[in-house]
């Protein structure tokens, strides 16, 4: 059974980091692309960023390149997401999300979704 | 980006009906469409991909069918379980883009 257990969620202030963690089971983590994926509350579902099975391949929405940084480690089966500069719109329930596909390059569609973990942007 | 124009916002049905949802891409996605059900305080469940597959565990009352770049989601014989809300998502581009939601409730 695959399993996507998030963590590292919080009450964090404004301009402060946090990151995030979610920990794999159930399928060869090494061999899927994996990705974030958040909802603000009451809200629709924004992609956030994606990683390939080697991680050295990444990408990223636009409005948080240059802050947000999606890792992973295989030998752990555990993703990750840095989250730098929070603002107040960061708020939101993270998805850790598994991908159908083993290329990064195609078909940013998702089959297994961890149950999420609340992020909240406040002074 | 690719828009999702989903409708409606929100429905409501009875026991044993049948809705459609519908969403419209704004550009060609070539049947790379994904419908999801997500129930209130859970995450997203995979119903549907490339417009019209259903994934595996999914009840054969969800279907999905396409007309250019019009995709709708279709719920047979409504059961309460079916009472959630539901997404498409766009998987042919980067960035992976969602239509708004479609809540819906069983009267």
């Amino acid at each position: 059974e695959v399993q996507l257990v998030e963590s590292g969620g919080g009450l964090v202030q404004p301009g402060r980091s946090l990151k995030l963690s979610c920990a794999a089971s159930g399928f060869t983590y090494s061999n899927y692309v994996m990705a974030w994926v958040r909802q603000a509350p009451t809200k629709g579902l924004e992609w956030v960023a994606s990683i390939s099975t080697g991680g050295g391949n990444t990408y990223y929405r636009d409005s948080v390149k240059g802050r947000f940084t999606i890792s992973r480690d295989n030998a752990k089966n555990t993703l990750y997401l840095q989250i730098d500069s929070l603002r107040s719109e960061d708020t939101a329930t993270y998805y850790c999300a598994k991908a159908v596909d083993q290329s990064i390059y195609n078909n940013p569609l998702f089959d297994y979704w961890g149950q999420g973990v609340m992020v909240t942007v406040s002074s | 980006d690719i828009q999702m124009t989903q409708s409606p916002a929100s429905l409501s049905a009875s026991l044993g009906e049948t809705v459609t949802i519908e969403c419209l891409a704004s550009e060609d996605i070539y049947s790379n469409l994904a419908w999801y059900q997500q129930k209130p305080g859970k995450s997203p469940q995979l119903l549907i991909y490339d417009a019209s597959s259903l994934q595996d565990g999914v009840p054969s009352r969800f279907s999905g069918s396409e007309s250019g770049t019009q995709y709708s989601l279709e719920i047979n014989s409504l059961q309460s379980e079916d009472a959630a809300t539901y997404f498409c998502q766009q998987h042919h581009d980067y960035p992976p883009t969602f239509g708004g939601g479609t809540k819906l409730e069983l009267k």
